[in-house]
Order: structure tokens, then C-alpha cells, then sequence
């Protein structure tokens, strides 16, 4: 079965308004959460990594102040887009870590298609 | 970690075997080879990983060459549901799972 969950699957939003994307691991304790970004035709970009309590790290060229992180919690990590623009749409996937993920297969959301309008 | 390549696309005819190639010539001693798919809409799919033995499992067989530089995913026999992209990536052995995700190989099965 699976053992992530991420929903929504897929969400249409006016520009300008906020959108949560959750991600849970159902299996394990993730520890970190890497969160990644897929526009069409295009291969996955990793936009940021984010650990337990703590603030996430993005990657060069996303904005932290637009993308939210939030990992509160060892089973539940969400990505908020603030403010949501038409270039924001694209597809969105998670993938928790439990501790190391030295010499284990890595497994990832279903991802969320967001569209703005 | 170092970087692969592979074709950008490949057909292969309903159950025959599909054999996809990667290369990693810049592959050091302690970066294992993972494999990916991908099916339109939705996440990867882990498939297999090894670091210098072939491996086999229930979705495919891994094998790479002596050198490590290169590496073919090998699908037995295809059927349509496998279509998709296929992505190669080298990680280090300590890695913290961080995914470097290259174009991968489109996979067409036909029937």
C-alpha cells in the first residue's frame, strides 16, 4: 500500500489566493521532507528541504517567503503558495526520509496539480 | 554525485524485453545507482538500486558493468502500464536522499 499521502491531488485557485498542498508519510517517521517542483515536459526540480522543527532550506532561485514550509510534526509536512500566479501552476510532489536514507529506495507523493487562473 | 545519461526516448514492443541504458563514467567507489519511473501524472515509482553486483527484483533486473560506468535497467516483458519515464541517478552512500533528477528516458511500449 501506499506510504505517502498527498493531497490535494489536484487544485484549481484564483491568482492571488494561498494554497496548501499536505504530505504525509503513513509508514514512518519522516524526519525531513523534500518537496519538488515539475513543470510540463520537464524533469523534477527539488525546491527545498525542510527537517522536523526546524526552517527549511530552499534551493537557489525559490522563494522561501512564497513557498511555505511548514514540518511540524513526523508525519505531516505542508507547502503553502502564497499569493499564487499563473507561473506558480505546475506539479508539485513530497518525499519523506525517514532518518538517513542511505541504501533505501525513497518514496514520493502522487503529487498535486495546481493551475492558477 | 555524479551525473547519467540516457537516451531521451526508446520504443519497445508489448512483451518483449525493454533494455534501458545509463551511463555514470564519472561514478566514484561509494555512489550506488538508483531507478526511477515516472507515469504521466503522477510521482516516481522507486524501481531498483545496486552498487556494482547485477540485482534482480519482481518489477526488474539491474545490471551493471564491471567499470560501473554504465548501467541498463532491464524490463523483461513490457506492457503497456510501463510506460513512462525512467530516470537513472547516482547517489552517494550517505545520502540524505536528495534527488538530482536528470531528463530520463521516455519509454513507449507499444502494442
Amino acid at each position: 500500500g501506499a506510504v505517502v499521502s498527498q493531497h490535494p491531488s489536484r487544485v484549481i485557485c484564483k491568482s492571488g489566493t494561498s494554497v496548501k498542498i499536505e504530505c504525509r508519510s503513513l509508514d514512518f517517521q519522516a524526519t525531513t521532507m523534500f518537496w519538488y517542483r515539475q513543470f510540463p515536459k520537464q524533469s523534477l526540480m527539488l525546491m527545498a528541504t525542510s527537517n522536523e522543527g526546524s526552517k527549511a532550506t530552499y534551493e537557489q532561485g525559490v522563494e522561501k517567503d512564497k513557498f511555505l514550509i511548514n514540518h511540524a510534526s513526523l508525519t505531516l509536512s505542508t507547502l503553502t503558495v502564497t499569493s499564487a500566479h499563473p507561473e506558480d501552476s505546475s506539479f508539485y510532489i513530497c518525499s519523506p526520509i525517514q532518518g538517513s536514507a542511505y541504501n533505501s529506495p525513497l518514496h514520493f507523493g502522487n503529487g498535486t496539480r495546481l493551475t492558477v487562473t | 554525485d555524479a551525473k547519467t545519461t540516457q537516451p531521451p526516448s526508446m520504443d519497445c514492443a508489448e512483451g518483449r524485453a525493454a533494455n534501458l541504458p545509463c551511463n555514470h563514467s564519472t561514478i566514484s567507489g561509494n555512489e550506488y545507482v538508483y531507478w526511477y519511473r515516472q507515469i504521466h501524472s503522477q510521482g516516481p515509482q522507486y524501481i531498483i538500486h545496486g552498487l556494482k553486483n547485477n540485482e534482480t527484483n519482481e518489477m526488474a533486473s539491474l545490471i551493471i558493468t564491471e567499470d560501473r560506468k554504465s548501467s541498463t535497467l532491464i524490463l523483461p516483458h513490457a506492457t503497456l502500464r510501463d510506460t513512462a519515464v525512467y530516470y537513472c541517478i547516482v547517489l552517494f552512500s550517505g545520502n540524505t536522499g536528495k534527488l538530482i533528477f536528470g531528463q530520463g528516458t521516455t519509454l513507449q511500449v507499444k502494442p
